[in-house]
């Protein structure tokens, strides 16, 4: 199956500063790459996903870059905001039809 | 539609209890997956349905725990002779088969196992 590597699994930027959270995976049939932000007491929210056909997708401060030759996606963050603050998740889905194997997490946190 | 339901929040049990989780997935989406999550840890996948078959089962799904979706709409999960390894925040999505928009989760079921 998949296995999906993350890191840091810390990471502390002063608010407005960048921050940048790796992963790489296993299979290169995986074709999807999402990540997810969970704050505290709630479940996984999607705030961002690339399909293998892009190397680069953005969102206003959000951006995700993959390289599929090495097997290894991205999350940027710029212009850190204190609400940025939380865990991050990335995920890659393997072969067929199978279910998303998660990276272990990165904790964010933005000092105002 | 409110989201992905999941209930109850937190659960506090005994050891050797059974406990039953309920999952309420968004309503067109055909896909309901069940993972498993410790302090710490990201998500760990435990099953999925589409929807009301059962197509995946990790192998951390011990004989213990049963997953049902009957008539491909909300989900069950149960574990019997609940063990103190059992403890952890147990969380529910729903997507699209593909899932082109990603999953939806809960906001989990807490399982406190004394």
């Amino acid at each position: 199956g998949e296995n999906v590597e993350q890191h840091p699994s810390t990471l502390s930027v002063q608010e407005g500063d960048s921050a940048v959270i790796k992963c790489t995976y296993s299979d290169s049939a995986s074709n999807y790459f999402p990540w997810y932000k969970q704050e505290l007491g709630k479940g996984p929210q999607l705030i961002i996903d690339i399909r293998s056909n892009v190397g680069e997708k953005k969102d206003q401060r959000i951006a995700v870059t993959l390289n599929k030759t090495a097997k290894h996606f991205s999350l940027h963050i710029t212009e850190t905001q204190p609400e940025d603050s939380a865990v991050y998740f990335c995920a890659a889905p393997g072969t067929g039809r199978r279910a998303l194997t998660f990276g272990s997490g990165t904790r964010l946190q933005v000092q105002p | 539609d409110t989201g992905v339901s999941q209930n109850p929040r937190h659960k506090i049990t005994k050891r050797g209890q059974n406990v039953t989780f309920r999952c309420d997935p968004i309503s067109e989406h055909n896909r309901l997956y069940w993972y498993r999550q410790t302090l710490g840890q990201g998500p760990e996948f435990l099953t999925y349905f589409q929807n009301e078959a059962q197509l995946e089962k990790s192998r951390l799904l011990s004989d213990r725990f049963s997953a049902e979706r009957p008539k491909g709409s909300f989900s069950t999960l149960e574990i019997q002779r609940t063990e103190q390894g059992d403890s952890a925040m147990y969380l529910c999505a729903s997507s699209l088969d593909p899932p082109r928009y990603g999953y939806t989760f809960g906001s989990g079921t807490r399982l406190t196992v004394v």
